[in-house]
């Protein structure tokens, strides 16, 4: 089985940086995504992580340590439209994956 | 144009009714998967299909059925609907044969079990 791992919520302010960590525990680790959503919407691609170390895009940056079952997302600057809830999901085996409940920011001014 | 679509995006339906779900894609995609999203319980895999005749179990299979019509056409079906399958329903596909193992979402199917 699999479990992961991420806060319910966070709140963070305007132009500000913050920090959303993710652990899991999985047998037949194949890769981590993240997934942006907005309230009602479908979730969309932010990043994705196979190797340890950070992986840069633009104002978002993601983060894996494979050895520690631990990843986490960047997010700079932060902007109102950044509002939203942040999914962690794993991939294992042959695409198999399995999504975090997923933590809900608020950006606040 | 979207790249996936689900029909109906609303659907209100009563207990012990049968309903269909539809996906299209027109992104090549071999691979196509059906999602129920939970407030508290995140996206949950409910089938998924990684070619026209390959249809495989997710996690919580149980009192659903998918047909795999084309390639770009996925449907899901609640035979007898129950109140606990109100829920958000979530199409996706992705491709084979790359690294990124990228899931792209429809837009979502609101379903009430009344």
């Amino acid at each position: 089985g699999q479990n992961i791992d991420q806060p319910t919520e966070m709140t963070a302010t305007e132009g500000a940086i913050v920090q959303i960590n993710c652990t899991y525990q999985t047998s037949g680790f194949n890769g981590l995504f993240w997934y942006q959503q907005h309230a009602g919407e479908a979730p969309t691609f932010l990043s994705y992580n196979v190797l340890d170390g950070l992986e840069e895009k633009g104002r978002f940056s993601s983060f894996l340590s494979r050895s520690k079952g631990y990843s986490y997302l960047l997010l700079k600057e932060l902007q109102m439209k950044d509002s939203a809830s942040y999914l962690c999901a794993v991939i294992r085996g042959y695409q198999k994956v399995t999504f975090g409940t997923g933590t809900k920011l608020q950006v606040i001014p | 144009d979207a790249d996936v679509t689900q029909t109906p995006r609303n659907r209100i339906t009563k207990t012990g009714k049968r309903i269909m779900l539809e996906c299209s894609q027109t992104k090549g995609h071999d691979r196509m998967y059906w999602y129920r999203q939970d407030p508290g319980l995140g996206l949950r895999l409910i089938y998924y299909s990684f070619d026209v005749k390959d249809i495989n179990k997710g996690e919580i299979s149980d009192g659903y059925s998918v047909s795999r019509q084309a390639q770009a056409k996925f449907s899901l079906s609640l035979e007898s609907a129950i109140p606990n399958q109100t829920a958000l329903y979530f199409c996706a596909t992705s491709a084979s044969g790359t690294d990124s193992y990228e899931q792209y979402f429809g837009p979502g199917t609101r379903l009430t079990v009344t």
